[in-house]
């Protein structure tokens, strides 16, 4: 069975702190995609990032960072020097090839305080 | 730029209602989605549709339909709004990696 697991609930750092939003899945498949959304206040989830199975790379983007492991089946994300603006609920999901659902943890609020 | 258009961004209806929640994307996505998303759990999967016409069930269909005559359009339907369906409702679309989001309707049954 397919499962995304966001064990924290809630986090409060302060700003310039660097933060990571945990994210473990279970799935049978060989092959999937797993993504990372954020929800700012206005409610709209906006795509972060795409990852699929056989790419372990880990990515940055700027104060953004993945770690892909497949070997613990983990999808984390790192903030580093976190700002205000990064304060939002975050969502971790996970996608089967061949399937066109998603499947969506809980998510994580992410509090940056001044 | 990426659009999906949900029609309303707040609704309050009365139980035994009958609701249309409307949502067009315009990127000409096969896949279209709804989701509701409550606290503590998450955005849960009510209906998708996979082309123009088709449908399968989600994780909790119950209570609601859905219609897709255009490809474009996805409509989620509660035939008979209910207390317990007070919901953020997210419409998303795909073309098989990732999804794209509406704005999300916050609806408010009483």
């Amino acid at each position: 069975a397919q499962k995304v697991t966001q064990a924290q609930t809630e986090i409060s750092v302060v700003e310039k702190e660097d933060v990571t939003l945990d994210c473990v899945y279970e799935t049978r498949d060989t092959t999937y995609y797993l993504f990372w959304y954020k929800q700012p206040p206005s409610g709209e989830l906006v795509f972060l990032i795409r990852r699929n199975s056989f790419d372990e790379q880990n990515e940055i983007s700027g104060r953004y960072s993945w770690n892909f492991q497949k070997s613990t089946s983990s999808f984390n994300f790192t903030i580093t020097a976190s700002q205000v603006v990064d304060s939002a609920v975050y969502f971790c999901a996970l996608s089967e090839k061949g399937t066109y659902k998603y499947i969506f943890g809980t998510g994580t609020r992410l509090k940056v305080l001044a | 730029d990426v659009k999906v258009t949900q029609s309303s961004r707040y609704l309050v209806k009365r139980t035994g209602e009958k609701v249309f929640l409307e949502c067009v994307q315009d990127m000409d996505h096969e896949n279209m989605f709804w989701y509701r998303q409550d606290p503590g759990l998450g955005l849960r999967l009510i209906y998708f549709s996979y082309d123009v016409k088709m449908k399968e069930k989600g994780d909790i269909p119950e209570g609601y339909s859905v219609s897709r005559e255009k490809k474009e359009r996805f409509s989620l339907i509660l035939e008979s709004a209910s207390t317990n369906q007070t919901s953020m409702y997210l419409c998303a679309s795909s073309a098989y990696t990732e999804a794209f989001f509406g704005q999300g309707t916050r609806l408010t049954v009483v």
